[in-house]
């Protein structure tokens, strides 16, 4: 099965960019890898998405390399509403499952 | 704009009860998934249903079952419930399983204990 490894969290501050990266092995040649956001008592909800290379919408961006074994989401200028979880989704190779990562615990200081 | 709703919100049980857990999407959409969610574990798929008549096994089944009872409406059960099915669960539709570039859409969750 494939599996992915986020960190546990990360700290900033407001208006700095933040980068978190998801390892991911195995995973499904030709599915798309998947990001959602997820604040307390909610629902993840889904930011961003992408194949190869880079995809930018107007709340982040997403870089993946050639070799597709991770992926990187990217907050520009972070504001404190940005306090939140972030998962990865990946489909496993072979196979029609999809995965979440462990997820990655963002808090942003004033 | 309702999206994903899921009955009841929150639900105290004891163990060995039984009890559904209700989930409709007014989206249309063709698939629909149950996960649940313990600190440090992130998302854990239990079942999905990929289309109306169709279920499948996900990463974590036992203990539970599922029905797709018609396009709008999955469910899931708990038979005999086990401390160890205390989670927050949560119901997500997408509009075809097949395409993986289609976002899923989460309900709320429904926070449920066993005693």
């Amino acid at each position: 099965l494939a599996k992915t490894t986020q960190p546990i969290s990360m700290d900033s501050y407001e208006g700095q960019e933040v980068n978190i990266t998801c390892s991911h092995n195995n995973i499904a040649t030709n599915d798309y890898i998947t990001w959602y956001q997820q604040f307390p008592s909610q629902g993840p909800r889904f930011i961003i998405q992408g194949y190869k290379t880079k995809v930018t919408n107007e709340v982040a961006s997403l870089f993946i390399p050639a070799d597709r074994k991770s992926s990187t989401l990217s907050l520009p200028r972070v504001s404190l509403s940005d306090t939140a979880v972030y998962y990865c989704l990946v489909g496993v190779y072979n196979t029609d499952k999809l995965i979440f990562g462990t997820g990655t615990r963002l808090q942003v200081f004033p | 704009n309702a999206g994903v709703t899921q009955t009841p919100k929150f639900q105290v049980l004891k163990t060995g009860q039984s009890m559904t857990l209700q989930c409709a999407q007014d989206m249309n959409h063709n698939s629909m998934y149950w996960y649940r969610q313990d600190p440090g574990m992130g998302l854990r798929l239990i079942y999905y249903s990929a289309s109306e008549g169709t279920t499948d096994k996900g990463e974590v089944p036992n203990g539970y079952n599922v029905s797709r009872l018609n396009k709008r409406e999955f469910s899931l059960r708990l038979e005999s419930a086990a401390p160890s099915q205390t989670s927050v669960y949560f119901c997500a539709s997408s509009e075809d399983h097949s395409l993986s570039n289609q976002p899923q859409h989460f309900g709320d969750g429904t926070r449920l204990s066993i005693l």
